[in-house]
């Protein structure tokens, strides 16, 4: 069974810095792209930036470009976005989220982390 | 950039009606890109169609996905219970690598 579990979420002042990581289990997680999508509070879905198996193409949102940073360990599984110079804007809930390969949708999510940024 | 627009915003309707979602985008997009999904409260959301018609693994036949150029429909045959909620669209492409519409809010009438 496909996981994802996302985790790091808090609270956090304006200007600070969060590390959000993602686990993954029940699939070959080295071979899959990976997202990270966002949620504002009783707003729509934003994607926020996307990482291909082995690291070699990133992107980002412009929102988030030049102060989030995402990668990924395949040997653990594991897939992370470090967060800095946060802005009230910022505070969503986090999801991290699989590519269905070559079709540009998302296919399996986790239940997400939230990340409030507030002085 | 392209921009897709969900419309209604809000959808009331009874259980056993019909429901027709539409999106929209700004110019025409490859269809192979367009993706479904359903979301319920305080839950990550779900995929139901992608690639316009293909519905995901475990999602019933009443869903049905159409569509094409800037014009895309999901159609909801007979409305279960379980199936009021919010529904996005997304499209894949090159910048943004994911645009997601609105959302319309499917309630129970």
């Amino acid at each position: 069974e496909v996981q994802l579990v996302e985790s790091g979420g808090g609270l956090v002042q304006p200007g600070g810095s969060l590390r959000l990581s993602c686990a993954a289990s029940g699939f070959m997680f080295s071979s899959y792209v990976m997202n990270w999508v966002r949620q504002a509070p009783g707003k729509g879905l934003e994607w926020v930036s996307y990482i291909t198996s082995s690291s070699h193409i990133i992107d980002y949102a412009d929102s988030v470009r030049g102060r989030f940073t995402i990668s990924r360990e395949n040997a653990k599984n594991s897939l992370y976005l470090q967060m800095n110079s946060l802005r009230h804007e910022d505070t969503a809930v986090y999801y991290c989220a699989r590519s269905i390969p070559g079709r540009g949708g998302l296919d399996f999510w986790g239940p997400g982390t939230k990340v409030t940024v507030s002085s | 950039e392209i921009v897709l627009t969900q419309s209604p915003g809000t959808l009331s309707l009874s259980p056993g009606e019909r429901a027709t979602l539409s999106c929209r985008a700004s110019q025409s997009v490859s269809g192979s890109f367009l993706t479904w999904y359903q979301q319920k409260p305080d839950q990550a959301p779900r995929l139901l169609i992608y690639g316009t018609s293909t519905r995901a693994t475990g999602i019933p036949d009443r869903f049905t996905g159409s569509g094409s150029g800037t014009d895309f429909t999901l159609t909801i045959s007979r409305l279960e219970p379980e199936d009021f909620a919010v529904y996005y669209c997304q499209h894949y492409g090159s910048s943004p690598r994911f645009t997601f519409g609105q959302g319309t809010r499917l309630e129970i009438k």
